[in-house]
């Protein structure tokens, strides 16, 4: 079955360590989407690429960074010098040809702090 | 960035009740979207929008677009337990190729 796999699904993070949260789709979709989910905050856009090999800032992207070197993976890095990286995080991939524009996402990564 | 907003933030209602729950912005949209989320999970997509006025089912799930293109409407009816979860509305505007999403609309279901 195709999907979108994010894993871990748990992660820790001591402060000033920089952490990786892996996205891999087998869907064949062309655009991949970095989220982050806080309570009450809905679902604010960090990244995204529309192809391989190029990539955008989305509205929060300070203190993180993704690389696209495969269409099927779109890593992103949590770097030291995010202030509050503790969140839900969301991937989600679309087809650009699609009418329907929905996305498919992952079943998300809640990094902690400690 | 901008957000969607979302009303009511929250809901409790009782098992067969129906529920109704809208979205708005400050700018025309050419696409809404509505999205459910389990706890712990990623969102899942329930109905598309794609015209103004467009009125769209998915069961007992009932969605509009909008005349105005600002605001889009969503409304579940004789609800069950396993409508708990958080609501999301979506828009995409022009040709851009991401989503804004709005702050979400949690609902519980009691028996």
């Amino acid at each position: 079955d195709g999907g979108i796999t994010q894993s871990p699904k748990y992660l820790f993070r001591k402060e000033g360590q920089n952490v990786t949260l892996s996205c891999e789709q087998n869907l064949n979709h062309d655009a991949m989407y970095w989220y982050r989910q806080d309570p009450g905050q809905g679902l604010r856009l960090i990244y995204y690429s529309q192809i391989v090999n190029d990539f955008q800032k989305g509205d929060i992207a300070e203190g993180y960074s993704v690389s696209r070197e495969k269409k099927e993976s779109f890593p992103l890095t949590v770097t030291s010098a995010q202030k509050n990286p503790t969140a839900f995080y969301l991937c989600a991939s679309r087809r650009e040809r699609d009418r329907n524009y929905g996305y498919t996402f992952g079943s998300g990564t809640r990094l902690t702090v400690v | 960035g901008q957000q969607l907003n979302q009303s009511p933030q929250s809901m409790f209602i009782q098992e067969g009740e129906d529920v109704s729950m809208n979205c708005t912005s400050s700018s025309i949209f050419n696409t809404w979207l509505w999205y459910k989320q389990d706890p712990g999970e990623g969102p899942v997509l329930l109905i598309a929008l794609y015209k103004a006025g467009e009125l769209t089912s998915n069961g007992r799930l009932t969605a509009q677009f909008g005349i105005t293109r600002k605001d889009s409407f969503l409304n579940i009816s004789a609800s069950i337990p396993s409508d708990v979860g958080i609501y999301f509305c979506a828009g995409r505007s022009g040709t851009a190729s991401k989503l804004t999403f709005g702050t979400g609309t949690r609902l519980q279901v009691t028996l």
